[in-house]
């Protein structure tokens, strides 16, 4: 079965501009989780949306949006970018949400790398 | 606050030895903790999940060991190969994921 796909897999923006990331979870997956990763900071967690309702968002400023369509395809967006958006995106589906007793074995995408000049 | 400490952010091997990762994790209470391997430019691809009520789990040359007490994971490989190489990410459940900063292992052959 296809895996989780991320697009747009490479973008350069201005700072200023805003951006709009796509993932498409694995087929019969809810929950898609969203995390930026950079060198510094590692793995940072975003937030997670689980039939099309945020259950939980990580530690960051407003100008991070997300949704989830019905399909449980996913969007994220940036606004007003900053050169220190510039990372890996990457974008996870699992069966279960994060609040379910049952484990939560995550499948990411390839991610998608955001330069901000 | 809340911490989840990958002992090294290097380690280098030589090709045939074990190699053992550490996780170390402050102000959680997991009911489970994962280990997930990540190639340069890829996303990270998920290997094992250990519970809190087990002490170790086993798949084929890696070995996870969970102590709830001193609120550490052991992750071993043992008969390392060059294709090992990579860097290891530790997760915990917090309602979300998250996960650990990585320990990237170099195998020498």
């Amino acid at each position: 079965k296809a895996g989780v796909t991320q697009t747009p897999r490479y973008l350069i923006k201005t700072r200023g501009q805003q951006v709009t990331l796509s993932c498409s979870p694995i087929s019969g997956h809810r929950s898609v989780s969203w995390y930026q990763q950079t060198p510094g900071q590692g793995l940072q967690f975003l937030f997670e949306y689980f039939s099309e309702t945020q259950r939980n968002k990580g530690n960051f400023p407003g100008r991070f949006s997300g949704r989830q369509f019905s399909n449980s395809r996913s969007e994220m967006n940036v606004s007003t970018l900053e050169l220190g958006d510039s990372a890996l995106y990457l974008c996870a589906s699992s069966l279960r949400g994060g609040e379910s007793t049952g484990a939560n074995v995550l499948t990411f995408g390839a991610g998608s790398r955001l330069t901000v000049l | 606050s809340q911490k989840i400490e990958q002992n090294s952010e290097a380690l280098n091997i030589q090709e045939g030895k074990t190699a053992t990762l550490t996780c170390n994790y402050t102000n959680y209470s997991p009911a489970y903790l994962q280990w997930y391997r990540q190639d340069p430019g890829r996303g990270p691809v998920f290997l094992l999940l250990i519970r809190e009520n087990e002490k170790e789990k086993r798949k084929e040359r890696l070995k996870v060991t969970f102590d709830t007490t001193l609120k550490q994971s052991l992750f071993h490989i043992t008969a390392s190969q060059p294709a090992d190489s990579a860097t290891y990410l530790c997760a915990l459940n917090n309602n979300d994921m998250r996960f650990g900063a990585g320990t990237r292992l170099t195998v020498k052959p």
